[in-house]
């Protein structure tokens, strides 16, 4: 699986959009971009993911840049739930079935 | 709420010590994944069952082994503790297993060992 490039922290004010980017500068073509994020000590939580078109839930908005060498998690509206650390995870449709979490991005969003 | 149950959610105990933490996927999950976090280390994967099968394993120590079941529940049994052992145990479930799934995570076991 390619390899991740995220800031170790960042911050937000509530009701502000966070734009929480992701370098994958080696990342191949069956490759797909995952994010998660973990609640302080709480279980990682599913956010959204896609392979090459800008994906939105309703959490999330991916933008996938053209190359697909970068990415970034967009959370529309923060609220002071979206504290939290954000994993942004490269997984070949092919490769083994652990995610591989890295240290991730702590994001702060403040009142 | 994950849908994933794992107990306990804590469990304090001494070295040398043998501890069994227990899991119990999503209604319809064929496949159950454990990982570790420690302050460390960050999260780790330690091993995959799929339909009681043993799929694969990551960092796993020798003194750590998991099953699953024909419920489907698993669990992960810890022995001969050591202090460094001490950390968050999460399980997660699949639907089949595959590299391509959404793993969805349990609330963890917080193991601490004195």
């Amino acid at each position: 699986d390619a390899k991740t490039t995220q800031p170790p922290s960042m911050d937000c004010a509530e009701g502000r959009a966070a734009n929480l980017p992701c370098n994958h500068s080696t990342i191949s073509g069956n490759e797909y971009v995952y994010w998660y994020r973990q609640i302080h000590s709480q279980g990682p939580q599913y956010i959204i993911h896609g392979l090459k078109n800008n994906e939105t839930n309703e959490m999330a908005s991916l933008i996938i840049t053209e190359d697909r060498k970068s990415s970034t998690l967009i959370l529309p509206h923060a609220t002071l739930r979206d504290t939290a650390v954000y994993y942004c995870i490269v997984r070949a449709s092919n490769s083994g079935y652990a995610l591989n979490f890295g240290k991730g991005t702590s994001l702060l969003v403040t009142p | 709420d994950s849908g994933v149950t794992q107990t306990p959610k804590h469990l304090i105990t001494a070295t040398g010590q043998r501890v069994t933490l227990r899991c119990s996927p999503r209604s319809g999950d064929l496949s159950v994944y454990w990982y570790q976090q420690s302050l460390d280390q960050g999260l780790q994967f330690l091993i995959q069952y799929y339909n009681g099968e043993e799929r694969a394993k990551g960092n796993i120590l020798e003194r750590f082994s998991a099953q699953q079941f024909p419920d489907l529940h698993s669990e992960l049994n810890l022995s001969s503790l050591e202090l460094g052992d001490s950390a968050l145990y999460f399980c997660a479930s699949s639907t089949s297993g595959t590299s391509r799934e959404t793993q969805y995570f349990g609330p963890g076991t917080r193991l601490l060992v004195l």
